[in-house]
């Protein structure tokens, strides 16, 4: 069975710095989609960014990036230039493709903090 | 695209009664998929459907839940009877096929 791992409950960044947010994940499969996705206040769930596991080059989206390491079970993701609207809780998440389910397997989160 | 479309966006009933949560995927999406999150628990799938059919029903907490997909364009989760440990907020979301999953604003259950 595969598992996600997030280990910082909670983080802190100042505006306008950088932060990285940590997930490791356990997994025989080497198929598989890796995610990010941001719940702020509103509790809506929006995907951040996303990592094909066949693809050695770390995703990156404007001011998201990650860095994958694949031998390693890891996918941090780094905010640059955090904002305050920033400030959500963050999930991990996989999923295993070619499966008969698609499902999402969650951490279970790191909630940030973007201070003025 | 107005995204997936969830209905009620808060639900307060008390123990005993039936709830029904339901959900309008996104137009073209084949794949929808039922979460529930909690603070204990964080975010679980509860159920998955490939056109329409129930594909993955393990994450079904017990014979009071029940989902069903008559068609492509909406789903219900239904609970009966309800009970507190059920409070939860209830997310749906939809993809194309193993691609990226597009959440609905979720349901705030409460169940007194």
């Amino acid at each position: 069975a595969q598992t996600v791992t997030q280990s910082q409950p909670e983080m802190s960044v100042q505006e306008a710095e950088t932060v990285t947010l940590s997930c490791t994940y356990d997994t025989s499969e080497s198929n598989y989609y890796l995610f990010w996705y941001k719940q702020p206040p509103s509790r809506q769930m929006i995907l951040v960014i996303r990592q094909e596991a066949y693809k050695q080059q770390n995703a990156t989206e404007n001011r998201f990036s990650v860095n994958f390491q694949k031998a390693a079970k890891s996918f941090s993701l780094k905010i640059s230039d955090s904002q305050l609207g920033d400030t959500a809780m963050y999930f991990c998440a996989f999923m295993k493709r070619g499966g008969a389910t698609n499902k999402l397997i969650f951490g279970t989160g790191t909630l940030l903090a973007v201070q003025p | 695209d107005a995204g997936v479309i969830q209905s009620p966006r808060h639900e307060v009933t008390e123990m005993g009664q039936e709830v029904t949560l339901r959900c309008k995927p996104i137009s073209g999406h084949n794949s929808l998929f039922w979460y529930r999150q909690t603070m204990m628990r964080g975010l679980e799938l509860l159920i998955y459907f490939n056109n329409n059919v129930p594909i993955d029903d393990s994450g079904m907490p017990e014979d009071r839940f029940s989902a069903k997909m008559p068609n492509a364009s909406f789903s219900t989760l239904k609970i009966q009877p309800s009970e507190p440990r059920d409070s939860a907020v209830y997310f749906c979301a939809s993809s194309i096929d193993a691609n990226e999953q597009f959440f609905g604003p979720g349901t705030r259950l409460t169940v007194l």
